[in-house]
C-alpha cells in the first residue's frame, strides 16, 4: 500500500462546475496536509494546506480533513481552464519534516 | 523576494559522466530538500538539510548519489558515475523555520543521461 494515494485520472470537468480531487494517507500519526498545482513542466506550487479535521476555505478552493477515515480532498468551485493541472497530495510523515506526495490527479476543466 | 534558484536548467550528458545540480534557498529559510520527480515514481524525496546538517538521507537511491550543503545559502547533489536511469527532474524546495513543513519549491533541473 502507498503512503499516500491519488486517482491519476484525468478528472475532466466543464467550465464553471466543482472539481473533486481525492487523497488518502496510511500514516495515523500524519499532522500537516497539502495541496500543490502543477502545471506541465513546471515546479508544484503550494495551494491548500490543512491541520485540523473539517473544512478550510480559501476563495474558490476547499481542503476537507477526516484523519478517522485518513482521507483529504480538495474542491474547485467554479472550475476555470486554468486550473487544468496535476494536483499532488502531500502528507508529513509523523513526527517529521517530510512530506510524502502522491502521484497526483490530473485536472482537465474544458470550455 | 527571489525564490528557490535552482542550476543548470537543462543538462544532457553521457552515460558514465559526473552531473552537478545546484540550489539556492531562499534567504532565511533553514530546510532544504532534494526530489526528483519521474513519470513512473512521481515526486521522491532524497535527501533533506536542516541548519546545513544532513537530516534523512534515506531516499539516496544509492552511492553513486551524494549531496552537500556546505553554507545555509547553498546546496549541490552530485551523481557519479550517472546512468540513463537517473534521467528525471530533480527539484530543490526549501522552508522557513516558523512553518517548518511548508515548502516552496524551485523550478527544478531536467537531467538527461543518454
Amino acid at each position: 500500500q502507498k503512503e499516500v494515494e491519488q486517482n491519476s485520472g484525468p478528472l475532466s470537468v466543464p467550465e464553471g462546475a466543482i472539481a473533486s480531487l481525492n487523497c488518502t494517507y496510511s500514516d495515523r500519526g500524519s499532522q500537516s496536509f497539502f495541496w500543490y498545482r502543477q502545471y506541465s513542466g513546471k515546479s508544484p506550487e503550494l495551494i491548500m494546506f490543512i491541520y485540523s479535521n473539517g473544512d478550510k476555505e480559501d476563495g474558490r478552493f476547499t481542503a476537507q480533513l477526516n484523519k478517522a477515515s485518513q482521507y483529504v480532498s480538495l474542491l474547485i468551485r467554479d472550475s476555470q481552464p486554468s486550473d487544468s493541472a496535476t494536483y499532488l497530495c502531500a502528507v508529513n510523515r509523523g513526527g517529521t519534516d517530510k512530506l510524502i506526495f502522491g502521484t497526483g490527479t490530473r485536472l482537465q476543466v474544458f470550455p | 523576494d527571489a525564490g528557490v534558484i535552482q542550476s543548470p536548467r537543462h543538462e544532457v550528458t553521457e552515460m558514465g559522466q559526473e552531473v552537478t545540480l545546484r540550489c539556492k534557498p531562499i534567504s532565511g529559510h533553514n530546510s532544504l530538500f532534494w526530489y526528483r520527480q519521474t513519470m513512473m515514481r512521481g515526486l521522491e524525496l532524497l535527501i533533506y538539510f536542516n541548519n546545513n546538517v544532513p537530516i534523512d538521507d534515506s531516499g539516496m537511491p544509492e552511492d553513486r548519489f551524494s549531496a552537500k550543503m556546505p553554507n545555509a545559502s547553498f546546496s549541490t547533489l552530485k551523481i557519479q558515475p550517472s546512468e540513463p536511469r537517473d534521467s528525471a527532474v530533480y527539484f530543490c524546495a526549501s522552508t522557513p523555520w516558523e512553518q517548518a513543513d511548508t515548502q516552496y519549491f524551485g523550478p527544478g533541473t531536467r537531467l538527461t543521461v543518454l
